[in-house]
């Protein structure tokens, strides 16, 4: 199994509810990280988790939380999102933080 | 900080040979990685280059100049499958890169 899963694929929420992003990965990577990506921009990091803890928050706001359960999932949790918070979330994994990154084929969020 | 600069769109027709480049301007060096980013779909990694010199993988090469701050993607015999984003990322002392912005590769008939 070479590829990383991530449901849902596509997503509507209004600014008061609570979703979940989902990501699995099992090719026995160590890190997994979380992208935001707007249209026409690079991939934006959000968060890396290496061995199952959080090593790196590029200063993402509080509505944004993510969870590592075990080592082939990770979960991106939402919650009164605003507009501007649309975009593609992709998840990402890598046998170390040093190696090549893997993406899943992202979630497309919409905001409204 | 970082700064990584590519074109932000190229053109080329099929069967032909393109080169896109990537200068950054980085406070230290630790690799240089190519995806490639069709429409709406995520990224997929085509090389990494850490030394200087180039990485031949088939139809695609990279190269690096680490004394020069560059570092190029070269594609021979063209496919209209190629037209995508081709997005250069960069590794400073740390562990994770730093994306360009990318080049978006136009394959016309």
């Amino acid at each position: 199994d070479t590829e990383v899963t991530q449901t849902p694929k596509h997503l509507v929420m209004g600014m008061t509810n609570k979703k979940s992003l989902k990501c699995e990965q099992h090719m026995g990577h160590r890190a997994m990280y979380w992208y935001k990506q707007k249209a026409k921009k690079p991939p934006e990091l959000m968060f890396v988790y290496s061995y199952e803890k959080l090593s790196i928050n590029e200063s993402v706001p509080s509505r944004f939380s993510p969870e590592c359960p075990n080592s082939s999932l990770l979960n991106l949790h939402l919650h009164a999102l605003q507009p501007e918070d649309s975009a593609l979330y992709l998840c990402a994994s890598s046998q170390g933080l040093s190696t090549e990154q893997y993406f899943g084929p992202g979630t497309r969020l919409t905001v409204t | 900080g970082q700064n990584i600069d590519q074109p932000t769109e190229m053109t080329a027709t099929e069967g032909a040979i393109v080169q896109i480049n990537c200068t950054y301007q980085t406070s230290g060096f630790n690799g240089l990685f190519w995806y490639q980013q069709h429409a709406g779909e995520a990224p997929t990694f085509l090389s990494y280059n850490v030394l200087d010199g180039l990485e031949e993988k088939g139809r695609f090469s990279s190269f690096l100049s680490r004394s020069k701050g560059y570092s190029y993607l070269l594609l021979k015999e063209l496919q209209m499958k190629d037209s995508a984003s081709y997005l250069c990322a960069v590794r400073d002392g740390g562990y994770i890169p730093t994306f360009g912005r990318g080049t978006s590769l136009i394959v016309h008939p």
